[in-house]
């Protein structure tokens, strides 16, 4: 199975940036990495998604590096409303398996004001 | 307005009483998929299905059944429910296999809490 590690929860202030580091050894040759965020019961949604290198929106920026083993969400100048649940997602790399996606657990990130 | 919507939201049922969560998109998308979410353990893909008449289990199909008989609709089958399968359901809808690749960018419904007393 796909198997992606991230810190179980990071702490951070107003204003400042958040890099939220997912590992993810096995990730297939063909597979891009993908970011969630998730509020208390509501659905996860999209952040961002990328290949390698870097990959900027609105909102984030994603840093991969060459050997894609990992990869970096960076969340500038963060507020409170920032303050959620953060998952990282990649495709399994045993493509007997399917399409399944396996989500990992998720680093809670608390904004202090 | 693109969305994935899910009746109900709210369910409280007895255990063994057949029930169905209903999932909708209005996106043309041709992946969907369920997953729960109990605490502790995170989000937990049930079932799958890249288009219509093709379905495929997650990690957790145990106790489930899905069917895919149009494209926006994906419902989400409990033939006999039980306490275990308390939990927060969320369906999902994303684009499926573009140029070979699946797209990861998927689009949630709001979640359906299930209580199975």
């Amino acid at each position: 199975l796909a198997k992606t590690t991230q810190p179980i929860s990071m702490d951070s202030y107003e204003g400042q940036e958040v890099n939220i580091t997912c590992s993810h050894n096995n990730i297939a040759t063909n597979d891009y990495i993908t970011w969630y965020q998730q509020f208390p019961s509501q659905g996860p949604r999209f952040i961002i998604q990328g290949y390698k290198t870097k990959v900027t929106n609105e909102v984030a920026s994603l840093f991969i590096p060459a050997d894609r083993k990992s990869s970096t969400l960076s969340l500038p100048r963060v507020s409170l409303s920032d303050t959620a649940v953060y998952y990282c997602l990649v495709g399994d790399e045993n493509k007997a398996a399917g399409n399944k996606l396996t989500f990992g657990g998720g680093t809670r990130v608390l904004v202090k004001p | 307005e693109a969305q994935v919507t899910q009746n109900p939201r709210y369910l409280i049922t007895v255990t063994g009483k057949k029930l169905t969560v209903t999932c909708s998109q209005n996106m043309n998308h041709e992946y969907m998929s369920w997953y729960r979410q109990d605490p502790g353990l995170g989000l937990r893909q049930i079932y799958y299905s890249m288009n219509v008449e093709v379905t495929d289990k997650g990690d957790v199909p145990e106790g489930y059944k899905v069917s895919r008989k149009e494209k926006r609709n994906f419902p989400l089958i409990l033939e006999s429910p039980s306490p275990n399968q308390t939990s927060l359901y969320f369906c999902a809808s994303s684009l499926g296999l573009t140029s070979g690749f699946l797209s990861y960018e998927q689009y949630f419904g709001p979640g359906t809490r299930l209580t199975v007393t």
